[in-house]
Parts: structure tokens; C-alpha cells; sequence
């Protein structure tokens, strides 16, 4: 069975700090790979996408996250953060266009001034 | 563009009561999903459909949950009888291709 681990529950940083939130996933099977960011009262919006191709994805606001299929990860990253980016951020995979998404627990991003 | 629209928004009863919940997919989207979210699980995928169809409803409950989704552009989730461990957000989404789901803003459900 497929599950997503998010190692941190909590991510507090300091504004212009980069940052890192782990996503390791476990399944038998290729994957899809997303990242999903939920801010307060709101429902989840997507940030980025793996599907194929390169394994270095990119989100419009300045987010990366990197496949690697060894060490079944999907990391997100960011060199400096804004306060506007503080959210809970969710990992999730699916198995192909099943649809089925299994998400992780969600890392709260805290960034302060 | 609209987006998915969930109502109500907010919803108190009592255990014992009838719940309803219901959502409008963004238009000419074929999937829809329903999900369950709560600090002790997380986000929990109850059931899906695909054209109009429950394609797996292994994630839901009890027999108390029931979905349906009558036309391309409607569906409901009842639970009945409401029980206070029923308290959640409830997020419904939909898809075009069944790749990328797009989420409403929810319905939180306060069973008291």
C-alpha cells in the first residue's frame, strides 16, 4: 500500500531564510507526485507537479521540488521565504491517473519577520 | 472561472441529525472526489466518481456516510445519523483528468 511520510510536522523560519520541507513516499509502483498548499479556512491549492520528464519541478512563486526515485523522495524547497508563504503544505501521491491521492500529514510553515 | 463550490460553509447539529453536504464541480470536469480532514487522521479520500459513477468507496466509514452524484454537475454527501466523531472538514474536488484535483473551501461539520 502506498503512504507519504512528512518528517516535520512544524517548520518555523525567519523571512528571506531558505527552507526545506521532506516528503518521502513509499510505493511499488510508478507515481505521481504533488505538493498541495492549504492556507487558513481555505481548501488546497496545488503548487507543483511531478508526472514525468525532468525530475526538478517548478511552482510560479518560487518553489522546487526534486524527484529521486532512490531514495523515493520528493522534497520542497525554497532559497528565501515571504511571510505570505506561511501555510500548512501537504505532500501527496497517487498511482498514475487513478486519482486515488494518499497525502501526508502536512508540515505547518512558519515564517517570521 | 468558478470554482469548486461547497455549502454550507459551516454546519452545527446535533448527534442524531441528518447532514448534508454538497458541491458543485468546476465545469466540464468528469471526476470528483470526496475527503475527510481531521487532526487525528489527516486528509482522508472517502469516494470517488467518475462520470457520474461511485468508482471506490472504500475510504467511507459506516454505512451512515452515503454519497451520490445525480448529474455532471451536483453531488451530496449524507451522513445519517450524525455522531460527534463525525466532526471534520469535509473538502470535495474535482478533476478533468483525474491528475491534478482542484479543492473547494470546505464545509466544517461540528457534530455537538
Amino acid at each position: 500500500a502506498q503512504s507519504v511520510t512528512q518528517l516535520d510536522s512544524q517548520v518555523p523560519v525567519f523571512e528571506e531564510a531558505p527552507v526545506e520541507l521532506r516528503c518521502n513516499y513509499s510505493s511499488s509502483v510508478s507515481v505521481y507526485l504533488f505538493w498541495y498548499v492549504q492556507y487558513p479556512n481555505q481548501g488546497l491549492q496545488l503548487l507543483l507537479k511531478y508526472l514525468s520528464g525532468s525530475t526538478l519541478v517548478e511552482s510560479i512563486n518560487g518553489f522546487e521540488a526534486e524527484f529521486n526515485k532512490s531514495q523515493t523522495s520528493f522534497h520542497l524547497r525554497k532559497p528565501s521565504v515571504h511571510i505570505s508563504d506561511t501555510a500548512e503544505y501537504f505532500c501527496a501521491v497517487s498511482e498514475g491517473n487513478t486519482g486515488k491521492l494518499i497525502f501526508g500529514q502536512g508540515t505547518t510553515l512558519q515564517v517570521k519577520p | 472561472d468558478a470554482g469548486v463550490i461547497q455549502s454550507p460553509r459551516h454546519e452545527v447539529t446535533e448527534m442524531g441529525q441528518e447532514v448534508t453536504l454538497r458541491c458543485k464541480p468546476i465545469s466540464g470536469h468528469n471526476s470528483l472526489f470526496w475527503y475527510r480532514q481531521t487532526m487525528m487522521r489527516g486528509l482522508e479520500l472517502l469516494i470517488y466518481f467518475n462520470n457520474n459513477v461511485p468508482i471506490d468507496d472504500s475510504g467511507m466509514p459506516e454505512d451512515r456516510f452515503s454519497a451520490k452524484m445525480p448529474n455532471a454537475s451536483f453531488s451530496t454527501l449524507k451522513i445519517q445519523p450524525s455522531e460527534p466523531r463525525d466532526s471534520a472538514v469535509y473538502f470535495c474536488a474535482s478533476s478533468f483528468d483525474r491528475v491534478v484535483q482542484h479543492f473547494g473551501d470546505g464545509t466544517r461539520l461540528s457534530i455537538l
